[in-house]
């Protein structure tokens, strides 16, 4: 699977909007962009995904560059329990009829100040 | 819907012995797959099964591990014997498969072998 970077950590003031960036400069064409995140002592939970359009839903905005090299998770107006860690992970539509497992990395974790 | 359902929530074993873990999925989910979360890494994937067959079981330790899932529902996954490095959380997640998909995590199982 191709990699993602991310910052290690991040802070945010409350009720402002959070920028939380994914580099994947090696994403092939038919990898989706999937964002998770896991708060203390909870399992992932399953945040937004795209392939190469902006998607929005309740929770996030997903912004995917052009040329699909980065994407930015945008969380509108943050509050105190979207303090957790965030990853940002690649999965391949072809492989294994697109069944590829999810693979973690370290994610970005992110902190909230009232 | 009801979410992923794992059960111990904890369990704390001394070194050598065994223990098993349980997880009932979302219903409909055909693929399921159990993760080890050290803690302060991501997840890391164990066992994949798709409805009662394992699809990839590469990461397995074999010698110790071992899971099942009987009539493509429920799962187990056990540890005998365990060593003290099998301290982490056990997560089970589920999905329809494919990757347009998100993941449905439990809360999982801290384990502390002691």
């Amino acid at each position: 699977d191709a990699k993602t970077t991310q910052p290690n950590s991040m802070e945010s003031n409350e009720e402002e909007p959070v920028h939380l960036p994914c580099n994947h400069s090696t994403i092939s064409g038919t990898d989706y962009i999937h964002w998770y995140r896991q708060l203390p002592s909870q399992g992932p939970e399953y945040v937004i995904h795209g392939l190469t359009s902006n998607v929005n839903n309740r929770m996030a905005s997903l912004a995917i560059a052009e040329d699909r090299k980065s994407s930015t998770l945008i969380l509108h107006r943050a509050t105190l329990r979207d303090a957790a860690v965030y990853y940002c992970i690649l999965r391949d539509a072809l492989r294994n009829s697109g069944n590829t497992p999810l693979v973690f990395g370290k994610g970005t974790r992110l902190s909230v100040i009232a | 819907e009801a979410g992923v359902a794992q059960s111990p929530r904890y369990k704390i074993i001394e070194k050598r012995q065994s223990v098993a873990f349980w997880c009932n999925p979302i219903s409909g989910h055909a693929t399921l797959y159990w993760y080890q979360q050290i803690l302060g890494q991501g997840p890391k994937l164990l066992i994949q099964f798709q409805n009662n067959g394992v699809v990839d079981d590469s990461q397995l330790p074999k010698d110790r591990f071992s899971a099942e899932r009987l009539k493509g529902v429920d799962s187990t996954l056990k540890i005998q014997p365990a060593k003290l490095e099998d301290s982490a959380v056990y997560l089970c997640a589920s999905t329809r498969g494919g990757p347009r998909y998100g993941y449905t995590f439990g809360s999982g199982t801290r384990l502390t072998v002691v």
